[in-house]
């Protein structure tokens, strides 16, 4: 069954403390693997796409890297303004369904001052 | 530089009320997706659509729901006879394009409650 998982559940860090989240996937055949950031109370926000293996991107104190069977998503000295939930995303590969993201449960990262 | 817009940002309906909910695509995006975040769960897809077509909906209930996305107007899911298992919030995505590693684009989503 194509799952994705994403650990840790919560994570606090003082700010300026640098950490990694991790999302691992058994998808069949990765097409596209998402990152999102989610503010309570909205919609996610785009971050990072990545599509294949050795990839990375990166973007202000983040940066996303693929392996065959997982993403990382650093967070290097981080703001309290980085508080936020990380969501992971990959495509699902079956028949009629290849367009619909599956969603991992989510990082929930708090940054304290 | 509007973004995905979804309306209302909140609605209350009683149980057996019908809800309706809007949500209008990126300028340029013709494909909308719709999923669903119960509390205290993750995202799940209910819905894929371009304009006049239901592509996919492999993840809507079977019964009370429906989606569409008329020609003219914004994409409108609709839940009939609302149930409190129905409180959650709706979000609506749109891509440019429909292929696998297009970007879906999030609005701020609709937050249902059921009294």
């Amino acid at each position: 069954e194509d799952q994705v998982t994403q650990s840790p559940e919560a994570l606090r860090l003082q700010e300026g403390e640098s950490s990694s989240l991790n999302c691992s996937y058994t998808v069949s055949g990765l097409r596209g693997l998402f990152w999102y950031r989610q503010d309570p109370g909205k919609g996610p926000e785009f971050l990072f796409t990545l599509y294949s293996a050795g990839e990375e991107k990166e973007k202000e104190r983040l940066k996303a890297t693929l392996t065959k069977k997982e993403s990382f998503l650093h967070i290097t000295a981080p703001k309290p303004e980085d508080s936020a939930t990380y969501l992971c995303a990959v495509h699902l590969i079956s028949s009629g369904s290849a367009r619909q993201l599956t969603f991992g449960s989510g990082t929930q990262l708090t940054v304290l001052p | 530089n509007a973004g995905v817009m979804q309306n209302p940002r909140h609605l209350v309906r009683r149980r057996g009320q019908e809800a309706r909910l809007r949500c209008s695509p990126m300028k340029g995006h013709s494909h909308v997706y719709w999923y669903r975040q119960l509390p205290e769960e993750g995202l799940k897809f209910m819905v894929y659509l371009q304009k006049e077509n239901i592509i996919d909906e492999s993840g809507m209930p079977k019964e009370r729901f429906s989606a569409e996305f008329p020609k003219e107007g914004p994409s409108i899911l609709r839940i009939q006879q609302v149930v409190r298992g129905d409180s959650a919030a709706y979000f609506c995505a749109s891509s440019a394009a429909g292929g696998y590693t297009d970007t879906q684009y999030f609005g701020p989503g609709t937050r249902l409650t059921v009294l």
